[in-house]
Protein backbone atom coordinates (compact mmCIF):
# COMPACT_ATOMS: atom_id res chain seq x y z
CA UNK A 1 0.00 0.00 0.00
CA UNK A 2 1.39 3.14 -0.75
CA UNK A 3 1.39 6.41 1.87
CA UNK A 4 2.01 10.01 1.47
CA UNK A 5 3.22 12.39 4.18
CA UNK A 6 3.18 15.81 4.38
CA UNK A 7 5.12 17.08 7.49
CA UNK A 8 3.98 20.57 7.95
CA UNK A 9 0.87 20.60 9.03
CA UNK A 10 1.25 24.68 8.54
CA UNK A 11 3.09 27.22 7.10
CA UNK A 12 2.83 31.15 6.70
CA UNK A 13 4.61 33.19 3.77
CA UNK A 14 4.54 36.66 3.50
CA UNK A 15 3.00 37.93 0.17
CA UNK A 16 5.14 38.14 -2.77
CA UNK A 17 7.72 36.21 -1.25
CA UNK A 18 8.06 32.04 -2.20
CA UNK A 19 7.13 29.22 -0.14
CA UNK A 20 7.95 25.54 -0.67
CA UNK A 21 5.51 22.47 0.53
CA UNK A 22 6.81 19.19 1.53
CA UNK A 23 5.31 15.76 0.34
CA UNK A 24 7.04 12.48 0.68
CA UNK A 25 5.69 9.02 -0.45
CA UNK A 26 6.07 5.53 0.15
CA UNK A 27 6.16 3.28 -3.31
CA UNK A 28 7.56 -0.13 -4.65
CA UNK A 29 5.76 0.77 -7.70
CA UNK A 30 7.99 2.36 -10.68
CA UNK A 31 5.13 4.11 -12.72
CA UNK A 32 2.84 6.48 -11.01
CA UNK A 33 1.24 10.14 -10.95
CA UNK A 34 1.43 12.35 -8.43
CA UNK A 35 -0.51 16.01 -8.16
CA UNK A 36 -1.02 18.53 -5.58
CA UNK A 37 -4.63 19.66 -5.13
CA UNK A 38 -5.48 23.29 -3.48
CA UNK A 39 -8.54 23.38 -1.04
CA UNK A 40 -9.61 27.48 -0.40
CA UNK A 41 -11.90 27.81 2.48
CA UNK A 42 -15.05 27.34 -0.15
CA UNK A 43 -13.25 23.64 0.27
CA UNK A 44 -13.79 23.20 -3.67
CA UNK A 45 -10.58 20.85 -4.65
CA UNK A 46 -8.62 22.42 -7.35
CA UNK A 47 -5.62 20.79 -9.43
CA UNK A 48 -2.46 23.15 -9.13
CA UNK A 49 -0.23 20.65 -10.83
CA UNK A 50 0.30 17.15 -11.77
CA UNK A 51 3.37 15.02 -12.24
CA UNK A 52 4.29 12.09 -14.02
CA UNK A 53 6.94 9.90 -12.52
CA UNK A 54 8.28 8.72 -16.00
CA UNK A 55 9.07 12.24 -16.90
CA UNK A 56 12.35 13.64 -15.52
CA UNK A 57 11.36 17.40 -16.04
CA UNK A 58 9.30 18.69 -13.09
CA UNK A 59 5.96 20.05 -13.43
CA UNK A 60 5.62 24.29 -13.83
CA UNK A 61 2.10 25.59 -14.03
CA UNK A 62 2.38 29.22 -14.03
CA UNK A 63 3.72 30.45 -10.22
CA UNK A 64 3.68 27.06 -9.35
CA UNK A 65 6.31 24.42 -9.57
CA UNK A 66 7.43 21.02 -8.34
CA UNK A 67 10.89 19.65 -6.90
CA UNK A 68 10.39 16.23 -8.11
CA UNK A 69 12.99 13.23 -6.62
CA UNK A 70 12.02 9.95 -7.75
CA UNK A 71 14.35 7.99 -5.96
CA UNK A 72 14.40 9.89 -2.90
CA UNK A 73 10.33 9.72 -2.74
CA UNK A 74 10.00 13.47 -2.49
CA UNK A 75 7.72 15.94 -4.44
CA UNK A 76 7.56 19.16 -3.23
CA UNK A 77 5.60 22.27 -4.41
CA UNK A 78 6.80 25.67 -4.67
CA UNK A 79 4.91 28.68 -4.80
CA UNK A 80 6.62 31.70 -6.05
CA UNK A 81 5.15 35.50 -5.78
CA UNK A 82 2.68 34.53 -2.85
CA UNK A 83 -0.75 35.68 -3.07
CA UNK A 84 -3.19 36.33 -0.56
CA UNK A 85 -5.22 34.19 -2.68
CA UNK A 86 -2.92 31.28 -2.51
CA UNK A 87 -4.37 30.71 1.11
CA UNK A 88 -5.09 27.26 1.20
CA UNK A 89 -4.84 23.84 2.35
CA UNK A 90 -2.82 21.87 0.00
CA UNK A 91 -2.99 18.57 -0.28
CA UNK A 92 -0.38 16.09 -2.52
CA UNK A 93 -1.67 12.60 -3.59
CA UNK A 94 -0.31 9.22 -5.27
CA UNK A 95 -2.20 7.37 -8.07
CA UNK A 96 -0.78 4.27 -8.99
CA UNK A 97 -0.28 4.05 -13.07
CA UNK A 98 -2.64 1.31 -14.96
CA UNK A 99 -4.50 1.35 -11.44
CA UNK A 100 -8.68 0.06 -12.38
CA UNK A 101 -10.19 2.82 -10.64
CA UNK A 102 -7.07 5.75 -10.69
CA UNK A 103 -7.63 5.64 -7.16
CA UNK A 104 -5.79 8.76 -4.87
CA UNK A 105 -3.91 8.42 -1.88
CA UNK A 106 -3.78 11.83 -0.32
CA UNK A 107 -1.96 13.12 2.54
CA UNK A 108 -2.88 14.85 5.71
CA UNK A 109 -2.47 18.20 4.06
CA UNK A 110 -0.94 21.24 5.21
CA UNK A 111 -2.07 24.87 5.72
CA UNK A 112 -0.85 27.62 4.02
CA UNK A 113 -1.43 30.95 5.00
CA UNK A 114 -0.50 34.25 2.97
CA UNK A 115 0.04 37.46 5.28
CA UNK A 116 -0.64 40.57 3.65
CA UNK B 1 -13.28 19.21 -20.04
CA UNK B 2 -14.98 17.84 -16.81
CA UNK B 3 -18.09 19.57 -14.68
CA UNK B 4 -19.14 18.04 -11.68
CA UNK B 5 -22.45 19.52 -10.23
CA UNK B 6 -23.19 18.11 -6.55
CA UNK B 7 -26.61 19.03 -4.45
CA UNK B 8 -27.76 19.36 -2.06
CA UNK B 9 -24.61 22.52 -0.88
CA UNK B 10 -25.93 21.94 2.83
CA UNK B 11 -27.61 19.33 4.72
CA UNK B 12 -29.06 19.37 8.25
CA UNK B 13 -30.53 16.20 9.40
CA UNK B 14 -31.54 14.38 12.26
CA UNK B 15 -30.02 11.30 13.79
CA UNK B 16 -31.74 8.37 12.20
CA UNK B 17 -33.55 10.01 8.97
CA UNK B 18 -32.46 8.87 5.95
CA UNK B 19 -29.67 10.79 3.10
CA UNK B 20 -29.36 10.82 -0.79
CA UNK B 21 -26.91 12.86 -2.18
CA UNK B 22 -26.00 13.49 -5.69
CA UNK B 23 -23.49 14.21 -8.23
CA UNK B 24 -23.82 14.40 -11.75
CA UNK B 25 -21.21 14.98 -14.12
CA UNK B 26 -20.50 16.61 -17.27
CA UNK B 27 -18.42 16.88 -20.43
CA UNK B 28 -17.29 13.15 -20.48
CA UNK B 29 -18.75 9.55 -21.02
CA UNK B 30 -17.86 6.21 -18.93
CA UNK B 31 -15.77 8.62 -16.10
CA UNK B 32 -14.53 6.91 -12.70
CA UNK B 33 -16.61 8.33 -9.64
CA UNK B 34 -15.73 8.50 -6.60
CA UNK B 35 -17.21 9.74 -2.77
CA UNK B 36 -15.10 11.31 -0.53
CA UNK B 37 -15.37 12.00 3.35
CA UNK B 38 -13.15 15.13 4.94
CA UNK B 39 -14.00 15.49 8.47
CA UNK B 40 -13.10 19.26 9.74
CA UNK B 41 -9.86 20.21 9.53
CA UNK B 42 -8.97 16.65 7.67
CA UNK B 43 -7.47 14.64 4.81
CA UNK B 44 -9.37 13.01 2.19
CA UNK B 45 -11.04 9.26 2.89
CA UNK B 46 -12.50 7.46 0.07
CA UNK B 47 -15.57 5.88 1.22
CA UNK B 48 -16.79 4.52 -2.82
CA UNK B 49 -15.70 4.27 -6.26
CA UNK B 50 -17.52 3.13 -9.88
CA UNK B 51 -15.95 1.97 -12.90
CA UNK B 52 -18.96 1.92 -14.67
CA UNK B 53 -22.64 1.63 -13.91
CA UNK B 54 -23.94 -0.43 -11.63
CA UNK B 55 -20.34 -1.16 -9.97
CA UNK B 56 -19.39 -0.30 -7.02
CA UNK B 57 -16.44 -0.58 -4.84
CA UNK B 58 -16.28 0.20 -0.96
CA UNK B 59 -13.29 1.18 0.83
CA UNK B 60 -14.14 1.42 4.26
CA UNK B 61 -17.43 -0.35 6.48
CA UNK B 62 -19.70 2.25 7.09
CA UNK B 63 -23.41 3.02 7.59
CA UNK B 64 -23.57 4.58 3.86
CA UNK B 65 -23.91 3.32 0.21
CA UNK B 66 -23.47 4.34 -2.92
CA UNK B 67 -25.60 3.83 -6.20
CA UNK B 68 -24.58 4.00 -10.20
CA UNK B 69 -27.76 4.44 -11.70
CA UNK B 70 -26.61 6.27 -14.71
CA UNK B 71 -23.52 6.74 -16.46
CA UNK B 72 -22.82 10.17 -14.79
CA UNK B 73 -25.38 10.18 -12.03
CA UNK B 74 -23.44 8.60 -8.54
CA UNK B 75 -25.64 8.57 -5.44
CA UNK B 76 -24.19 8.63 -2.12
CA UNK B 77 -26.97 7.17 0.73
CA UNK B 78 -27.59 6.55 4.12
CA UNK B 79 -31.11 4.24 5.83
CA UNK B 80 -30.22 6.10 9.00
CA UNK B 81 -27.89 8.49 9.84
CA UNK B 82 -25.29 8.76 12.77
CA UNK B 83 -23.40 11.90 14.42
CA UNK B 84 -20.00 10.34 12.82
CA UNK B 85 -21.61 10.94 9.61
CA UNK B 86 -21.42 14.42 9.78
CA UNK B 87 -19.15 15.94 7.45
CA UNK B 88 -17.76 17.08 3.92
CA UNK B 89 -18.90 15.21 1.31
CA UNK B 90 -16.81 15.35 -2.02
CA UNK B 91 -17.83 13.96 -5.55
CA UNK B 92 -14.88 13.18 -8.45
CA UNK B 93 -14.98 12.09 -11.38
CA UNK B 94 -12.05 10.98 -13.73
CA UNK B 95 -11.67 9.76 -17.65
CA UNK B 96 -10.91 6.62 -18.17
CA UNK B 97 -8.61 5.70 -20.90
CA UNK B 98 -6.66 8.02 -23.07
CA UNK B 99 -4.48 8.73 -20.08
CA UNK B 100 -5.96 11.22 -18.44
CA UNK B 101 -6.25 10.04 -14.84
CA UNK B 102 -6.60 13.67 -12.94
CA UNK B 103 -9.44 13.40 -10.97
CA UNK B 104 -11.83 16.41 -10.58
CA UNK B 105 -14.13 17.37 -7.86
CA UNK B 106 -17.01 18.81 -7.16
CA UNK B 107 -18.16 21.50 -4.93
CA UNK B 108 -18.74 18.93 -2.27
CA UNK B 109 -21.78 18.61 0.43
CA UNK B 110 -21.51 19.93 3.81
CA UNK B 111 -23.85 17.39 6.08
CA UNK B 112 -24.36 18.10 9.89
CA UNK B 113 -25.81 15.53 11.96
CA UNK B 114 -27.81 16.82 14.97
Amino acid sequence: AQTVTQSQPEMSVQEAETVTLSCTYDTSENNYYLFWYKQPPSRQMILVIRQEAYKQQNATENRFSVNFQKAAKSFSLKISDSQLGDTAMYFCAFMKFNNAGNMLTFGGGTRLMVKP
Amino acid sequence: SQTIHQWPATLVQPVGSPLSLECTVEGTSNPNLYWYRQAAGRGLQLLFYSVGIGQISSEVPQNLSASRPQDRQFILSSKKLLLSDSGFYLCASSETGGGEETQYFGPGTRLLVL
